[in-house]
């Protein structure tokens, strides 16, 4: 079965300081891969997306990620946090005719 | 571009009733549009798949006939939640398939059934 795996509920970081959230995937074949923010009560805002090419992807907000085809990875990345990136974060998975297969989500915690 | 809303953003309705949620792609035609269902602090589960023209494709252990998906045109898909109980008060998000790896998300409809 396809699965999106955030191993890390809730990361706490200060302010200034590097991020790296993770990501793992069970899926048939290498899947399309996207890192999305959610703020409270709002939609989903893409950060970034992988599909093929390059395994080093820039997203938005100063954020990156690298997919690993030998570890079923893909990492979300940032080299320094600002308290505005307090927010939750989701893998997924999918595309093409399917919907996505979102992962549990990690909660990021901005310390001053 | 790539604009996705949802009206209402927040309903509340009565145990028993009906409830219908639009999902609009403002500056896109979609062909496809997916729903997906938020309880509070978790993840997205996918509910449903929305084909314009034909019928929606369930996720395994979605009821269709509570959940009636209609995408009549290629900007429009509604859900409608029937005889609504408490159980389906949700966070209901839609997004439209722009291209093979693009899906944009609306900012959700928040449902509460007392």
């Amino acid at each position: 079965a396809q699965s999106v795996t955030q191993p890390d509920i809730h990361i706490t970081v200060s302010e200034g300081a590097s991020l790296e959230l993770r990501c793992n995937y069970s899926y048939g074949a290498t899947p399309y891969l996207f890192w999305y923010v959610q703020s409270p009560g709002q939609g989903l805002q893409l950060l970034l997306k992988y599909f093929s090419g390059d395994t080093l992807v820039q997203g938005i907000k100063g954020f990156e990620a690298e997919f690993k085809r030998s570890q079923s990875s893909f990492n979300l990345r940032k080299p320094s946090v600002h308290w505005s990136d307090a927010a939750e974060y989701f893998c997924a998975a999918g595309g093409g005719a399917d919907g996505l297969t979102f992962g549990k989500g990690t909660h990021l915690i901005i310390q001053p | 571009g790539a604009v996705v809303s949802q009206h209402p953003s927040w309903v509340i309705c009565k145990s028993g009733t009906s409830v219908k949620i639009e999902c609009r792609s403002l500056d896109f035609q979609a062909t496809t549009m997916f729903w997906y269902r938020q309880f509070p602090k978790q993840s997205l589960m996918l509910m449903a798949t929305s084909n314009e023209g034909s019928k929606a494709t369930y996720e395994q252990g979605v009821e269709k006939d509570k959940f009636l998906i209609n995408h009549a045109s290629l900007t429009l898909s509604t859900l409608t939640v029937t005889s609504a109980h408490p159980e389906d008060s949700s966070f209901y998000i839609c997004s439209a398939r722009l291209t093979n790896y693009e899906q944009y998300f609306g900012p959700g409809t928040r449902l509460t059934v007392t």
